[in-house]
């Protein structure tokens, strides 16, 4: 089956990068898309974008166009996500999820990345 | 974008009652492009409805949804123990995919 399967938490300092993986396994990789959202302590679910590897051209959320970059590996099945210039409203849960198309709805979710911005 | 209203916010309901929860779109969302998710605490979300009204696999025929343009619904016909949780719309019809503020389903 389907799995997707997420980096470890991080805990960065204002102004700083995070990246965060998403290894998938089960059915084709390239095919399919993958999209990275966030959950703020508490709150909802935010899609911050989304790339199909075979492709490899990625879509953002207007909200996050100037500071993140989606990106995917085909030879290890493995999608990315780094934000730039932190800041502590970015703490947050980070998921990937997969499906069909880049704009669709989230059929595998991974077990999600806490990052915590922090001074 | 479009932008998604769920009401309420909290629905307190006994296991056994009968759950309606809206969702309101700020435009129409094109054929039908809405999903609800179901999250649990400490959980990633599953997906429970698509296409508005198309059970994803594995969810019980209790779980049903309506709704096109801007008015959606997701039902729960009885509620069980394990229905309680936070739920939320998805709308991916336009090029920018947004969701609901969630509505918490609490055991009354």
């Amino acid at each position: 089956q389907v799995q997707l399967v997420q980096s470890g938490a991080e805990v960065k300092k204002p102004g700083s990068s995070v990246k965060v993986s998403c290894k998938t396994s089960g059915g084709s990789f390239s095919s399919y898309a993958i999209s990275w959202l966030r959950q703020a302590p508490g709150q909802g679910l935010e899609w911050m974008g989304g790339i199909i590897p075979i492709f490899g051209i990625p879509n953002y959320a207007q909200k996050f166009q100037d500071r993140v970059t989606i990106t995917a590996d085909e030879s290890t099945s493995t999608a990315y996500m780094e934000l730039s210039s932190l800041r502590s409203e970015d703490t947050a849960v980070y998921y990937c999820a997969r499906s069909l198309n880049l704009n669709d709805r989230m059929l595998f979710w991974g077990q999600g990345t806490l990052v915590t911005v922090s001074s | 974008e479009i932008v998604l209203t769920q009401s309420p916010g909290t629905l307190s309901l006994s296991p056994g009652e009968r759950a309606t929860l809206s969702c309101r779109a700020s435009q129409s969302v094109g054929s039908s492009y809405l999903a609800w998710y179901q999250q649990k605490r400490g959980q990633a979300p599953r997906l429970l409805i698509y296409g508005a009204s198309r059970r994803a696999t594995g969810i019980p025929d209790r779980f049903s949804g309506s709704g096109s343009g801007t008015d959606f619904t997701l039902t729960i016909s009885r509620l069980e123990p394990e229905d309680f949780a936070v739920y939320y719309c998805q709308q991916y019809g336009s090029s920018s995919i947004t969701f609901g503020q969630g509505t918490r389903l609490e055991i009354k």
